[in-house]
């Protein structure tokens, strides 16, 4: 039950843009709306960002945005800030025995 | 306010059972509109997902862990518990207890405990 792919680092200036992509199968991201987005800090528990595939969780800010295309997901984070220096982890369903899977991971860093 | 708390052995020995309990505060675990999941992380790298249940009895695992593999739910205690048979190194891990929502045990887990860092080790 392979992991789904992401680019294992990102990096951008404070106020600029980055995008971190996702890319799965038609077994998960591409047939299913079921795609969320996780950031965590080092020590810490993953904290839920975006859920299916476009949500926000009160309190989430919008800076953070989801989108899908095909079998691939991605996270925007706008306005980048020094706090965004975390590991960001994608997640869908599948429709396999393995039912939830994890991306393989993506540090960013702000420059 | 929903607080996960996860506890057990820091060290387990190779070929023993790592047992571990998560207890639930501030809200009922016998609802079914939420699965409790179990997800472990190796030092240094991503998210594994363990399994997930529901109060009602479904229960979804890993394929690659469901032979040793066993949850459970205690209505009394508030609380949910893991059990991995025959642990190697491989196990090691910092576990972590989730609440979520979605098809399957899947998908918006918005509740995660701390986490608990078992080391296996003789």
């Amino acid at each position: 039950q392979s992991a789904l792919t992401q680019p294992a680092s990102v990096s951008g200036s404070p106020g600029q843009s980055i995008t971190i992509s996702c890319t799965g199968t038609n077994s998960d991201i591409g047939g299913y709306d079921y795609v969320s987005w996780y950031q965590q800090h080092a020590g810490q528990p993953p904290k839920l960002l975006i859920y299916d595939v476009t949500d926000r969780p009160s309190g989430v800010s919008a800076r953070f945005s989801g989108s899908k295309s095909g079998n691939t997901a991605s996270l925007t984070i706008s306005g980048l800030q020094a706090e965004d220096e975390a590991d960001y982890y994608c997640s869908s369903y599948r429709s396999s025995s393995t039912r939830y899977v994890f991306g393989t991971g993506t540090t960013v860093t702000v420059l | 306010q929903l607080q996960l708390q996860e506890s057990g052995p820091g060290l387990v020995k190779p070929s023993e059972t790592l047992s571990l309990n998560c207890s639930v505060s501030g809200v009922s675990i016998t609802s079914d509109d939420y699965y409790w999941a179990w997800i472990r992380q190796p030092p240094g790298k991503g998210l594994e997902w363990i399994g997930s249940m529901y109060y009602s009895g479904s229960k979804f695992f890993n394929p690659s862990l469901k032979t040793r593999v066993t949850t459970s739910v205690d209505t009394s205690q508030n609380q949910i518990s893991l059990k991995l048979t025959s642990v190697t190194a491989a196990d090691t891990a910092v576990y972590y207890c989730a609440r979520g929502s979605g098809p399957s045990g899947s998908g918006k887990t918005d509740n995660w405990g701390q986490g608990v860092l078992v080391t296996v080790s003789s």
